[in-house]
């Protein structure tokens, strides 16, 4: 199973919007709306910002959201904030009832 | 409050085993499968496997199949990893985590740092 591809790195200044895309096929990213996204900060354990392609856990921000098309899901951070630099990893489930990861994507905030 | 607590930092030489515990308070343990995941060194993160509520289903990422022994006991709302004949690779930080629905994991532990080296 490989990786889901992310791009390695997306930069904003802080109040814009940006754009992480999570590219899989249709053995899982467009087999199941069943995709998360996580952050991850240096040295800190990932936290879940979004469950099932577009739902938010209680507590945190309105300002991230998810959606997916096809074999493709993205997460989108709008109002960027200085707080908002760290990794972020897409996950999938997968229909060999097995989960994979996206590659990573290094936020900057400009 | 939800909580995974990890077993301590671990040096192992190659070929041994190692066994990470993950012992989880303020949930009905019994309700929710765990994941495993890995992150090496300046590396992204991999999922290792999952284990379901009643711990007789378990789920391994293909590369560690035959290595991996995922495990929980639910008398003392633990769960273990357990990867066997250790290669310098092996070298990571392991989490467990709490799976909300199909993948969303939404507590994790503090992670364990396994060092690999002879």
């Amino acid at each position: 199973q490989s990786a889901l591809t992310q791009p390695a790195s997306v930069s904003g200044s802080p109040g814009q919007s940006i754009t992480i895309s999570c590219t899989g096929t249709s053995s899982d990213v467009g087999a199941y709306n069943y995709v998360s996204w996580y952050q991850q900060h240096p040295t800190k354990a990932p936290k879940l910002m979004i469950y099932d392609v577009g739902n938010r856990p209680s507590g945190v921000s309105n300002r991230f959201s998810g959606s997916k098309s096809g074999n493709t899901a993205s997460l989108t951070i709008s109002g960027l904030q200085a707080e908002d630099e760290a990794d972020y990893y897409c996950k999938s489930y997968t229909v060999s009832n097995r989960y994979v990861f996206g590659t990573g994507t290094k936020v900057t905030v400009l | 409050q939800v909580q995974l607590v990890q077993s301590g930092a671990e040096v192992k030489k190659p070929g041994a085993s190692v066994k990470v515990s993950c012992k989880a308070s303020g949930f009905t343990f019994s309700w929710h499968h765990i994941h495993w995941v890995r992150q090496a060194p300046g590396q992204g993160l991999e999922w290792m496997g999952i284990i379901n509520p009643s711990g007789d289903i378990t789920s391994y990422a293909q590369k560690f199949q035959g290595r991996l022994t995922l495990t929980r006991d639910t008398s003392t709302s633990t769960a273990f990893m357990e990867l066997s004949r250790l290669r310098r690779d092996d070298t990571a930080v392991y989490y467990c985590s709490r799976d909300l629905n199909y993948g969303g994991a939404d507590y994790w532990g503090q992670g364990t740092l396994v060092t690999v080296s002879s």
